[in-house]
């Protein structure tokens, strides 16, 4: 089975701070993602990278940026965190690039920006 | 900009009893589409992936359909149990390689 690993369940950080947020994945996939869930808002997308060392910008990447040294590993880093920023922070992986293989997602991060 | 909407948001059943949930959208080029269960405070979980070129999907209780189109996809739950009890959200690839997806059904089964 394919096992996506976010490093924290639960973060509580202050406005300001530089928060760093992990996702690893242990299936050798090209393809990670960050996205970030609010109610009523759904899902969306904030970066995703293909390969490593490579990057895209999603809708939301205002205030966040990634980084990727490693293939199974992807960062996602709040520059100064605000309040606006306390969500529900999803990981996900697939494989390919034009292959039609599902996404697997983590455990999700509860960000809590005080 | 690709629109996804499920229908209902919200939906109590009794145990037992069969249902559908529905998805919808508005642009029909799309990769494929996939259905994802998520418990409370959870991350999500694969249970269907159908590709563009394929009309059904089955596993187990779980049957899910792709009607390209009319922009719909239907997620069938036979004999629901109390444990289906979850949000089911729907997402769609499109020419990109992430997801878009819609706002989820919240399903609660009652024993």
């Amino acid at each position: 089975d394919v096992k996506v690993t976010q490093s924290s369940r639960y973060l509580v950080k202050r406005t300001g701070e530089k928060v760093f947020l992990e996702c690893v994945q242990d299936m050798d996939h090209e393809n990670m993602f960050w996205y970030r869930q609010d109610p009523g808002l759904g899902l969306r997308l904030i970066y995703f990278s293909y390969d490593v060392k490579m990057k895209e910008k999603g809708d939301i990447p205002e205030g966040y940026s990634v980084s990727r040294e490693k293939k199974e590993r992807f960062s996602l880093i709040l520059e100064s965190a605000s309040t606006n920023q306390t969500s529900m922070y999803l990981c996900a992986s697939s494989s390919g690039t034009y292959s039609n293989q599902p996404q697997h997602f983590g455990d999700g991060t509860r960000l809590s920006i005080l | 900009k690709q629109e996804v909407t499920q229908i209902p948001a919200a939906l109590s059943v009794p145990e037992g009893e069969n249902l559908v949930l529905n998805c919808s959208f508005t642009d029909s080029a799309i990769y494929n589409l996939q259905w994802f269960r998520q418990d409370p405070g959870k991350g999500l979980t694969s249970l269907l992936l159908i590709q563009s070129s394929q009309r059904e999907q089955t596993s187990g209780r779980l049957n899910a359909s792709l009607d390209k189109s009319s922009g719909r996809s239907t997620l069938y739950i036979a004999a629901s149990q109390p444990g289906d009890s979850a949000t089911y959200l729907c997402a769609l690839r499109e020419g990109r390689r992430a997801l878009t997806f819609g706002s989820g059904t919240r399903l609660q089964v009652q024993p």
